[in-house]
């Protein structure tokens, strides 16, 4: 079954720096690569998701990459702010289906 | 609109007893999905309904879980003669194509 692994596991950086979230998955015939953003206490929320046949994805500050061929894609945030400070969790699937999720990374975002 | 809705919140039995929690999904939504999230990990995929079509149970641990889903809308997640090691979030998610909307989880811990 498809393995996605998911890195760095705690990451701090200043407010106004960037963040770069990396995972890599197994199985090449997942096409679809959510990420999710999870507060203490709250149900993971969908902040932006990329399907197989685009490599980028922007959303105000916050975009994805993916490379096919290395089987890896990746989670940029700009201009980081104290309220991005949260568990994000990469995943991927096979169209509609089950998610295969990474094991998160604690970002921790000081003032 | 109304979200997920989980209950209950919290859940604390002691070893051997039954639990069963609840998932009220998006109305309209045609996937229904379980999925665990220990300490630290992950998010693990326990069970998903699709439609009117038989659940895809791969992901339950061991026989002691069962799920049901009514009437293609609520979902019951039943852990029978639970262990210390079934203690977890248990999260529920709706979805109609490939974005899944997460409820906020039932904290289950068994003493």
């Amino acid at each position: 079954g498809e393995n996605v692994e998911q890195h760095p596991s705690t990451l701090s950086v200043q407010e106004g720096d960037s963040a770069v979230i990396k995972c890599t998955y197994s199985d090449s015939a997942s096409n679809y690569f959510p990420w999710y953003k999870q507060e203490l206490g709250k149900g993971p929320q969908l902040i932006i998701d990329i399907r197989s046949n685009v490599g980028e994805k922007k959303d105000q500050r916050i975009a994805v990459t993916l490379n096919k061929t290395a089987k890896h894609f990746s989670l940029h945030i700009t201009e980081t702010q104290p309220e991005d400070s949260a568990v994000y969790f990469c995943a991927a699937s096979k169209g509609y289906s089950t998610l295969t999720f990474g094991k998160g990374t604690m970002l921790l975002v000081s003032p | 609109g109304a979200g997920v809705s989980q209950s209950p919140s919290n859940k604390v039995t002691e070893k051997g007893k039954d639990v069963e929690l609840r998932c009220d999904p998006i109305s309209g939504h045609t996937a229904l999905y379980w999925y665990r999230q220990s300490l630290g990990q992950g998010l693990e995929f326990l069970i998903y309904f699709q439609g009117n079509s038989a659940p895809d149970k791969s992901g339950l641990p061991s026989d002691r879980f069962s799920a049901e889903r009514t009437g293609g809308s609520v979902s019951t997640l039943t852990i029978q003669r639970t262990q210390q090691e079934d203690s977890a979030v248990y999260l529920c998610a709706s979805s109609l194509e490939y974005e899944q909307f997460f409820g906020p989880g039932t904290r289950l811990t068994v003493l």
